[in-house]
């Protein structure tokens, strides 16, 4: 089945400094990567996703790579801000339909 | 902005003991899941729901498990004999069609002691 890697487990940046978080996945036939945000006692939140055919997408200050070949894809915010402060997961599966596999997450904290 | 709402959003249960979580997807969605999160764990899917049936299950949802949507609007999940591993946070989430966005609810809390 699908795995789904997440790296750091724990980002922590300067308000204003960019946040990177990177995801590896297994199965080639993943081709739906949403990234979900989850605050404290929420459910996750989508934020943006991107599908295999293409290799970039940006939503504002949010903006996520993707590299089939290589097998990962990226999340990335600008200007980050203390309420950009959460846990980020990423997932992968073989349609938008399907179900989801979530990586492990990542606790990123913005100070200001 | 429309969403789906599950309760109870906390649950003590002794284990054993049965449990049943609802949700109410948002109106006009046709696939609904149940997925879990283990404190400090990453989310993992338990379930879809298609056109009255189970499209899809993982290993963790096995026989003491089961779904229903017995009214149309509610969506359930019932947890037969509860086991300390069950703990967790439970997320019902929809979406209205194939290509589209999964919506999560803000979960439900599930303690068994």
């Amino acid at each position: 089945g699908e795995n789904v890697e997440q790296h750091p487990s724990t980002l922590s940046v300067q308000e204003g400094d960019s946040a990177v978080i990177k995801c590896t996945y297994s199965d080639s036939a993943s081709n739906y990567f949403p990234w979900y945000k989850q605050e404290l006692g929420k459910g996750p939140q989508l934020i943006i996703d991107i599908r295999s055919n293409v290799g970039e997408k940006k939503d504002q200050r949010i903006a996520v790579t993707l590299n089939k070949t290589a097998k990962h894809f990226s999340l990335h915010i600008t200007e980050t801000q203390p309420e950009d402060s959460a846990v980020y997961f990423c997932a992968a599966s073989p349609n938008s339909g399907y179900a989801l596999n979530f990586g492990k997450g990542t606790s990123l904290l913005v100070t200001p | 902005e429309p969403e789906v709402t599950q309760t109870p959003s906390h649950q003590v249960t002794q284990m054993g003991q049965e449990v049943i979580l609802r949700c109410v997807p948002i109106s006009n969605h046709l696939y609904f899941y149940w997925y879990r999160q283990i404190l400090g764990q990453k989310v993992e899917f338990l379930v879809s729901f298609y056109n009255n049936e189970i499209s899809e299950k993982s290993e963790i949802f096995d026989d003491q498990f089961s779904v229903e949507r017995p009214d149309g609007s509610n969506f359930t999940l019932k947890i037969r004999s509860t086991k300390l591993e069950d703990s967790a946070m439970y997320f019902c989430a929809s979406r209205v069609g194939s290509g589209n966005t999964i919506y999560f609810g803000e979960g439900s809390w599930l303690t068994v002691v």
